[in-house]
């Protein structure tokens, strides 16, 4: 099992161009979540998808759009990247039901906003 | 409103000293707490959940209701310690397993 895995892992853009981050998991978690980590700020949620086909708000989302684009993948939009934008960002999945499991991370992506 | 709180942003101690990372949380209902870390250049990774009542590389926490807190423990310091530490509390008021975390604490263990 690869866990969480997460592309790309490192990137630099420009103010106002787009991209995706991208990430998957091969444990059958029906949850998946993206968040971002900035010094003194802890892990800010900024979208989550409580199971296929739904995503949700979390703290901070705007900036940012999501896709689940099946159980396995859910993938992060910036349509017009800012330099608060400037991050690292994390993919997590987890299996939530009558016993709701710890959350598994990706290695993240550390964007950098010019 | 559902919250958790690391007052230290950096705890510096020395090999062997005994650690405590203090963690705060806010909510009315019966919490499920967490300490994940997150070691240099690595993922972070669940260190344990407090329903667990485990002890993971001589860490233990203990969940105090009364003082709505959840500190991390050990009692001799190791220079592989040195890492960020981040308390979880799991997000109740729907199934959607999200969880809040506080701003993180760096402990830093010197030789």
């Amino acid at each position: 099992n690869a866990g969480v895995t997460q592309t790309p892992k490192f990137q630099v853009l420009k103010t106002g161009q787009s991209m995706t981050l991208q990430c998957a998991q091969d444990m059958n978690h029906n949850s998946m979540y993206w968040y971002r980590q900035d010094p003194g700020m802890g892990l800010r949620l900024i979208y989550y998808s409580a199971s296929e086909g739904t995503t949700d708000k979390g703290e901070v989302p705007n900036g940012y759009n999501v896709s689940r684009l099946n159980k396995r993948e859910f993938s992060l939009r910036l349509e017009s990247a800012a330099p608060s934008q400037t991050s690292v960002y994390f993919c997590a999945s987890t299996k939530v039901g009558s016993s709701t499991d710890t959350q598994y991370f990706g290695p993240g992506t550390r964007l950098t906003v010019l | 409103a559902q919250r958790v709180t690391q007052p230290e942003k950096l705890l510096s101690v020395f090999k062997g000293a005994p650690v405590e990372l203090k963690c705060n949380y806010s909510y009315s209902g019966s919490p499920e707490l967490f300490w994940y870390v997150q070691y240099s250049r690595q993922r972070l990774q669940l260190l344990l959940r407090h329903i667990s009542r485990e002890s993971i590389k001589g860490f233990t926490a203990d969940l105090n209701k009364g003082e709505t807190s959840f500190h991390l423990k050990k009692p001799f310091a190791q220079e592989e310690d040195s890492a960020m530490y981040y308390c979880a509390l799991l997000h109740g008021s729907s199934n959607t397993g999200k969880l809040i975390f506080g701003q993180g604490t760096t402990l830093q263990v010197k030789p």
